[in-house]
């Protein structure tokens, strides 16, 4: 099975920089997905990692230590725009499950 | 491409009805699951498809059914509806094994059981 962890909730400032964890336990691993949903909105996919490392979109980067369990989501430039749930969530060696955390809100604040 | 389709959006459904939510893809995904996103619980696979007519049960199954007869569809049925079921619910499809461009999500129906 898969046991994910990430927290419940962060405050950040607009314009400033904030990183969100996501720490992983599972019995297979095929890579590690973040999601961002705004709510009462569909989640809108963010980023895969597969390899250990950082993967950078635009004012979005994620991380991947697959040794550690550990992933982290980093968001630059915060935005009004950027205050959502970011849900971490580790696929299984078959690709076929996609096993969620619980997500993080973040508000950003003015 | 409409993407990930579901319907209905919203429905109230008495205890013991049954009912069937819909989900339509046309990208030619072959994978395909429902989750259902409870406050406070994030999201939890309910059942899953990795092709048509193959299915399998995901973390919280029971008291539902799928059935995958064509690549396009993957209907949820609630067999008897219970107050336990009242969640949103979310289907979401992929290309296939390894695609790293992840899952794509309908927008979700909001389902009442009273």
């Amino acid at each position: 099975g898969q046991n994910i962890d990430q927290p419940t909730e962060m405050t950040a400032t607009e314009g400033a920089i904030v990183q969100i964890n996501c720490t992983y336990q599972t019995s297979g691993f095929n890579g590690l997905f973040w999601y961002q949903q705004h709510a009462g909105e569909a989640p809108t996919f963010l980023s895969y990692n597969v390899l250990d490392g950082l993967e950078e979109k635009g004012r979005f980067s994620s991380f991947l230590s697959r040794s550690k369990g550990y992933s982290y989501l980093l968001l630059k430039e915060l935005q009004m725009k950027d205050s959502a749930s970011y849900l971490c969530a580790a696929l299984n060696n078959a690709g076929n499950m996609l096993t969620f955390g619980g997500g993080t809100r973040l508000m950003v604040k003015p | 491409n409409a993407g990930v389709t579901q319907t209905p959006k919203f429905q109230v459904l008495k205890t013991g009805q049954s009912m069937t939510l819909q989900c339509a893809q046309d990208m030619n995904h072959e994978y395909m699951s429902w989750y259902r996103q409870d406050p406070g619980m994030g999201l939890r696979l309910i059942h899953y498809s990795v092709g048509a007519g193959i299915t399998d049960q995901g973390e919280v199954p029971n008291g539902y059914n799928v059935s995958r007869s064509t690549t396009e569809d993957f209907p949820l049925r609630l067999l008897s509806a219970a107050p336990s079921q009242t969640s949103v619910y979310f289907c979401a499809s992929k290309l296939g094994f390894g695609q790293g461009d992840g899952y794509t999500f309908g927008s979700g129906t909001r389902l009442t059981v009273v």
